[in-house]
């Protein structure tokens, strides 16, 4: 069973335009969220993060919102860029020394 | 510092062989793990190990597979005899302790005949 779902294979969106990616868990003991961004033959890179005790984070163009109700986060990126084409991956954990979860990743195609 | 890196970037095989994939960590790090990406499984955890303990081995697919960390800069992946459903890209990540964030390696993408 996964505990960390990303049910959008794939996203295309034009550029200049919102890109929304959607991340949904079901552990209730995950404290803290990451997104990690990955280009094709290179490891993934981190990208954003939010803590529980957050419902935003903002750096620059991304944006994650954490909805812990609806057990709910969203990566949005805004203008999109051809750059931002990859795969991305939502992970989660629960803090302290414990691995990282990660979804199955949605691959985002920004055409220009 | 280099990041962490891994050797070897492809290798291919055939099934029935030993295969050896390596990690060296960002020095200072005292976490490492190892994932391993499929398209039906995503990424998923086969190991981890806190200052060169092993201490979480159950996404370790089968006996088959062993890894090991003699030391703080060094682990090593091992599939023993490999099998085509072994093929797949190996991550190795690495933290330092009271971090969340992990940086990765640029994987080893494994073939297996």
């Amino acid at each position: 069973d996964q505990q960390v779902k990303q049910n959008s294979p794939s996203l295309s969106v034009q550029e200049g335009r919102i890109s929304i990616l959607n991340c949904d868990y079901t552990n209730s003991m995950f404290d803290y969220f990451l997104w990690y961004k990955k280009y094709p033959a290179e490891g993934p890179t981190f990208l954003i993060s939010i803590s529980s005790i957050k419902d935003k984070n903002e750096d620059g163009r991304f944006t994650v919102f954490l909805n812990k109700s609806a057990k709910h986060l969203s990566l949005h990126i805004v203008p999109s860029q051809p750059g931002d084409s990859a795969v991305y991956f939502c992970a989660a954990t629960p803090s302290g020394n414990t691995p990282l979860v990660f979804g199955k990743g949605t691959r985002l195609s920004v055409i220009a | 510092d280099a990041g962490v890196i891994q050797s070897p970037r492809h290798e291919v095989t055939e099934m029935g062989q030993e295969v050896t994939l390596r990690c060296k960590p960002i020095s200072g790090h005292n976490s490492l793990f190892w994932y391993r990406q499929t398209m039906m499984r995503g990424l998923e955890l086969l190991i981890y190990f806190n200052n060169n303990v092993p201490i979480d081995d159950s996404g370790m697919p089968e006996d088959r597979f062993s890894a090991k960390m003699p030391n703080a800069s060094f682990s090593t992946l091992k599939i023993q005899p490999s099998e085509p459903r072994d093929s797949a890209v190996y991550f190795c990540a690495s933290r330092s302790s009271g971090a969340n964030v992990l940086t990765f390696g640029a994987g080893s993408r494994l073939t297996v005949l």
